[in-house]
């Protein structure tokens, strides 16, 4: 069955740090990928999304993801963290047979130290 | 505008209340969504519209029931509620039905508590 895969239920980086967020999915054909934040007490936000148009995906607020097949991976990084992204962020995938129904990873909570 | 509006921001009803909430898009989008959100998880999808017409239902129980009036609008509507139905509901809206490649773009949720 397709499933979406986020390592790491929670992730500590330093302000200025380097952020990486890992997402994997179980899938014999490449899905449409999503990465999603959630702010406290709001609804969620999209980041970035793969749709095999190219393989490195830049989206808003400095983050971007590579989707990588041969590992079936699509992680979101972030070259210098800022206290803003403090977030539980989300990584979605969606398969043409299924339409637009999207499948959830887990979340990842990122706490971003001063 | 990408937005999502959803109404009430709060709500909280008794076991034997009927409410609703309420969600709009402007956007021209054909498909509209419900999920449900709980404490720490992800959220799960309960139903979609596409063009208007409810496409998928994910066994939700009958005290919750969809609405969709028109292509902006999408209405849930709650009867006899359950405690462990307390959550937030999130809202979401994509350009296109049953289109895998297009992004759903979120509202910020109704946060019910049932007592």
């Amino acid at each position: 069955a397709q499933s979406v895969t986020q390592l790491g239920s929670h992730v500590s980086v330093s302000e200025g740090a380097l952020v990486l967020l890992r997402c994997n999915y179980s899938s014999s054909v490449p899905p449409y990928l999503f990465w999603y934040v959630q702010y406290p007490n709001q609804g969620l936000q999209l980041l970035l999304k793969y749709t095999s148009a190219a393989t490195l995906v830049k989206g808003i607020n400095g983050f971007e993801a590579e989707f990588k097949k041969s590992e079936t991976s699509f992680h979101l990084t972030k070259p210098s963290a800022h206290m803003s992204d403090a977030a539980e962020y989300f990584c979605a995938v969606s398969f043409r047979e299924y339409g637009n129904k999207l499948v959830f990873g887990a979340g990842t909570i990122l706490r971003v130290k001063s | 505008d990408t937005e999502v509006t959803q109404t009430p921001k709060h709500l909280v009803m008794g076991m034997t209340n009927k409410k609703s909430l309420k969600c709009e898009q402007h956007m021209g989008h054909r498909a509209m969504y419900w999920y449900k959100q709980k404490a720490k998880k992800p959220p799960e999808l309960m139903f979609v519209y596409s063009y208007e017409k409810l496409s998928i239902n994910e066994s939700v129980p009958s005290r919750f029931s969809p609405e969709c009036p028109n292509s902006s609008l999408l209405n849930l509507h709650l009867h006899a509620l359950q405690p462990e139905d307390s959550a937030l509901y999130l809202c979401a809206s994509s350009r296109q039905g049953l289109a895998a490649a297009y992004e759903q773009y979120f509202g910020p949720g109704t946060r019910l508590t049932v007592t």
